[in-house]
């Protein structure tokens, strides 16, 4: 079974600009998270999609949304760039998270905002 | 009440030796409390998971002590390799809010 994949791996923009992330999670799995990790604030929840339905969402500003298709696959987009959104995004998939809490991640996106 | 405090910050063990990493929360509602390894340029992968009404659960050489009255969990790994270098993550979840709360990570070293 293909794991979680995200799209693209690397990605350098400007200050001010936006960005689309892409995940596809892993066949059959309903529940998509996605997470920030950086050096000084560790991993931190961004927001959980299933069945198309945001159910949670962490404590970032609105600047941060996201979606998700029919197919399960996710998006998150990232408006007008700061310096301080430079990170790793990671993506991570479930069953659901009411059946398993298993979560499983996909190898991430390294965005560098300059 | 969502932190979960994680220690040390950094671990070097002998090759062999047993790795032993802390976590320890506060809110009682967590019901879940998975561990995950992290390689570099990697996410981070699911290695051993356990609920609040299990004391101890092993899988291979891992082995996550569970602790519900001092709200501590920890991570035993026996018999270390250099391969088992990595940062590794103790996380929480409740089944209300999807979100998995993780500790700071330890950077596991193992001397050859």
């Amino acid at each position: 079974k293909a794991g979680v994949t995200q799209t693209p791996r690397y990605l350098i923009k400007t200050r001010g600009q936006q960005v689309t992330l892409s995940c596809s999670p892993i066949s059959g799995h309903r529940s998509v998270s996605w997470y920030q990790q950086t050096p000084g604030q560790g991993l931190q929840f961004l927001f959980e999609y299933f069945s198309e339905t945001q159910r949670n969402k962490g404590n970032f500003p609105g600047r941060f949304s996201g979606r998700q298709f029919s197919n399960s696959r996710s998006e998150m987009n990232v408006s007008t760039l700061e310096l301080g959104d430079s990170a790793l995004y990671l993506c991570a998939s479930s069953l659901s998270a009411g059946v398993t809490y298993e979560q499983y991640f996909g190898p991430g996106t390294r965005l560098t905002v300059t | 009440q969502q932190q979960v405090k994680q220690s040390p910050q950094s671990l070097i063990v002998q090759k062999g030796g047993i790795s032993i990493i802390n976590c320890a929360y506060e809110n009682t509602a967590f019901d879940y409390f998975p561990w995950y390894q992290q390689f570099p340029g990697k996410g981070p992968a699911l290695l051993i998971a356990i609920r609040p009404d299990v004391s101890e659960k092993k899988e291979g050489r891992f082995t996550i002590s569970f602790n519900k009255s001092a709200k501590q969990f920890s991570l035993h790994i026996m018999d270390s390799q250099p391969g088992d270098s990595a940062t590794y993550f103790c996380a929480a979840i409740m089944d209300s809010n999807y979100q998995l709360i993780w500790g700071a990570g330890t950077k596991l070293i193992i001397k050859p």
